[in-house]
């Protein structure tokens, strides 16, 4: 039982260039969920799902894109990269009726 | 709105009790939250409350929640070098789907 995996752990990209961060669970958790953590600002809603076919917008969504065509997956586009979208980026999971999430390890994003 | 503020830094000996600190704005909240961030980790939830609790107990862990003055704290009883992390307080609401507020996290630093 892996839980909540990420991937890259790493990543530096250039002004413009576009990516994909994935993110993958293993414990058919209903809900997923994007953060991003800024020093100073605790971590902020970017994109969540409630279940496959279904995204809605958090806290800070301009920028990014998602899907969820399956239950396991929800990956994060960045379109088109900015400065400002340099941070740690959290994927989380969450059972329909439970209380806690689980959150994977964090993808270190570096936009120059 | 939503706003979770806590104390940026807080420094303790090896034995003594540590006390991290969250105030929130928005009284609907149904479940308040600890987590626990290590360096370079993700977040470990240590601890949650229900909203219409005063206080819970979990071995060295003590959270005491004063919903009049929209108040939360936790408390480590006996802290040891390991307890050194990021202490994050959390909100979440009815309805909110997986959709937390985070405090904007609080530095711990134990001293031999």
């Amino acid at each position: 039982n892996a839980g909540v995996t990420q991937t890259p752990k790493f990543q530096v990209l250039k002004t413009g260039q576009s990516m994909t961060l994935q993110c993958a669970q293993d414990m058919n958790h209903e809900y997923m969920s994007w953060y991003r953590q800024d020093p100073g600002m605790g971590l902020r809603l970017i994109h969540y799902s409630v279940g496959a076919g279904i995204t809605d917008q958090g806290e800070v969504p301009n920028g990014y894109n998602v899907s969820r065509s399956t239950t396991e997956d929800f990956p994060l586009r960045l379109l088109s990269a900015a400065p400002s979208q340099t941070s740690v980026y959290f994927c989380a999971c969450k059972p329909g009726q439970g209380t806690e999430q689980y959150f994977g390890p964090g993808t270190r994003l570096t936009v120059t | 709105g939503e706003d979770v503020e806590q104390s940026l830094f807080l420094s303790v000996r090896e034995g003594d009790s540590s006390v991290i600190n969250c105030t929130y704005t928005d009284s609907s909240s149904t479940y308040l939250y600890w987590y626990k961030q290590e360096p370079g980790a993700g977040l470990q939830l240590l601890t949650y409350i229900f909203s219409n609790m005063d206080m819970k107990q979990d071995q060295r862990l003590t959270v005491l929640l004063n919903k009049k003055d929209k108040h939360l704290s936790l408390r480590i009883a006996d802290t040891q070098t390991g307890d050194s992390a990021i202490y994050f307080c959390a909100e979440s609401f009815t309805g909110g789907g997986n959709k937390l507020t985070f405090g904007t996290g609080t530095q711990l630093k134990v001293e031999l």
